[in-house]
């Protein structure tokens, strides 16, 4: 399907697991972002991409890790999950254009036990 | 540093009535571009609207209106008609320059209900 996907949409893990968000998108746009979303602050920047295997961190990165090895996939990883981290998660991919808006995926629900 | 400020945590409005969500700004950059999303229950994001600081009209689409006021740093969206779809969460963004590369920051948003 055309536009941006999550998987899963929804998980439930426990403290101290590895957990793997995937991202994809069908538009080629040169940059990702990962989001989180929490009741009181809105949406915060995780990691970004400009690019295939360029990374930068956001405002709340710890505990995080991403890769982007391919141009259409941004996974985002949680080495080990702590109870923080539940959260929803939003991925989105811009294009780099001008007045152009980021496109933002479904969302995962995670929660840690 | 960059910051987005809703003062509005919820607000009740009548359908047909005319609602405005406040949205306050702080930036030193003079090229920066302002967003509205909207929320529903369900839970995806919906971009309704931009603004960016050099454009001189405020942006509009369809219903929904941007009060852009530059000195004042203030960025109010205007929703004429509600309608009771447009109960929701509604967050206003900011990002420095232009470009959908730069990053964008996120005011902690107002649940908008529309009473039937």
């Amino acid at each position: 399907d055309a536009g941006i996907t999550q998987s899963p949409r929804y998980k439930i893990t426990e403290t101290g697991r590895q957990v793997t968000l995937m991202c994809h998108q069908t538009w080629s746009h040169s940059y990702m972002f990962w989001y989180r979303q929490d009741l009181g602050h809105g949406l915060r920047l995780i990691y970004y991409s400009a690019a295939a295997d360029i990374t930068d961190k956001g405002e709340v990165p710890d505990g995080y890790v991403v890769s982007r090895s391919k141009t259409e996939n941004f996974p985002l990883t949680l080495e080990s999950a702590t109870r923080s981290q539940t959260s929803v998660y939003f991925c989105a991919s811009g294009s780099g254009g001008r007045q152009e808006t980021q496109y933002f995926g479904p969302g995962t629900r995670l929660l840690v036990l | 540093a960059q910051k987005i400020t809703q003062t509005q945590p919820g607000m009740f409005v009548q359908e047909k009535e005319a609602v405005t969500l406040d949205c306050t700004y702080d930036t030193s950059d003079q090229s920066y571009g302002l967003f509205w999303y909207k929320q529903p229950s369900s839970g995806e994001m919906i971009f309704l609207i931009y603004q960016g600081s050099y454009d001189e009209q405020n942006a509009t689409e369809g219903r929904y209106s941007l009060n852009f006021q530059k000195a004042r740093k203030s960025a109010n969206l205007v929703i004429s008609a509600s309608q009771l779809g447009d109960s929701a969460m509604y967050f206003c963004a900011m990002r420095e320059g232009y470009s959908s590369a730069s990053k964008i920051i996120f005011g902690s948003g107002t649940r908008l209900s529309i009473r039937p």
